[in-house]
């Protein structure tokens, strides 16, 4: 969906690395969250915010954090990179009711 | 705490036949249920989704989704099924009181010609 993008959009690091993975909208929702996906895993959640102010963890948020810079940008960081976060990324936004989510494109992500 | 499950991992169907895609929730209150769809490559899109009223709820694509309270499922399905909806297929879980989703592990659909 064009109205959610998300850079890179792949990307190789090494072990103990910071990488910083972006989310922008042009969709005006006030919600935003990340996601990874793994085979046979689903999407889980790490992180969401419901606005500029309100951030808050999900399942699985330890080795990650993030930083809501305005109302349509929601960056994720990983401090220190480990091979068990290779994992397909997911951003994705929604309206004031948190209903229907729409989704960036995903960036794969490898640790090496 | 609300879960989904999703209890095959694949579905095969030919083209032109019915397909049904199952999904089982737990939630502590009232559900809300929704379906994404997943094509290669590409991220999630939403299909259809469940709040209250008609049972039966009717999706993007010619799918539809029964809500079933007593059996606390959420079946996906389709009269007659194409090879283009060959895709991953999510079902995904929110109760009144949170604030989150919850989706499940996902099923392949594969539509043999």
């Amino acid at each position: 969906d064009a109205d959610v993008t998300q850079t890179p959009r792949n990307r190789i690091t090494k072990t103990g690395k910071r990488i910083m993975l972006e989310c922008s909208q042009t969709k005006g929702h006030d919600r935003m969250y990340w996601y990874r996906q793994d085979p046979g895993l689903g999407l889980r959640l790490i992180y969401y915010s419901f606005d500029v102010k309100d951030i808050n963890k999900g399942e699985i948020s330890d080795g990650y954090s993030v930083s809501r810079q305005a109302q349509a940008k929601f960056s994720l960081s990983l401090e220190s990179a480990i091979p068990n976060q290779t994992a397909l990324y997911f951003c994705a936004t929604s309206g004031t009711s948190g209903m229907e989510q729409y989704f960036g494109p995903g960036t794969r992500l490898t640790v090496t | 705490a609300q879960s989904v499950a999703q209890p095959e991992d694949q579905v095969n169907v030919a083209e032109g036949n019915p397909l049904t895609v199952k999904c089982t929730y737990s939630v502590s209150g009232n559900p809300y249920l929704f379906w994404y769809v997943q094509y290669p490559n590409r991220g999630l899109q939403f299909l259809l989704k469940y709040i209250t009223g008609d049972n039966l709820v009717k999706g993007s694509y010619g799918f539809e989704a029964e809500f079933n309270k007593s059996q606390t499922s959420f079946h996906l399905k389709k009269p007659s099924a194409l090879v283009s909806d060959s895709a991953l297929y999510f079902c995904a879980v929110r109760d009144t009181g949170r604030r989150a989703l919850t989706f499940g592990s996902g099923t392949r659909l594969q539509v043999q010609p």
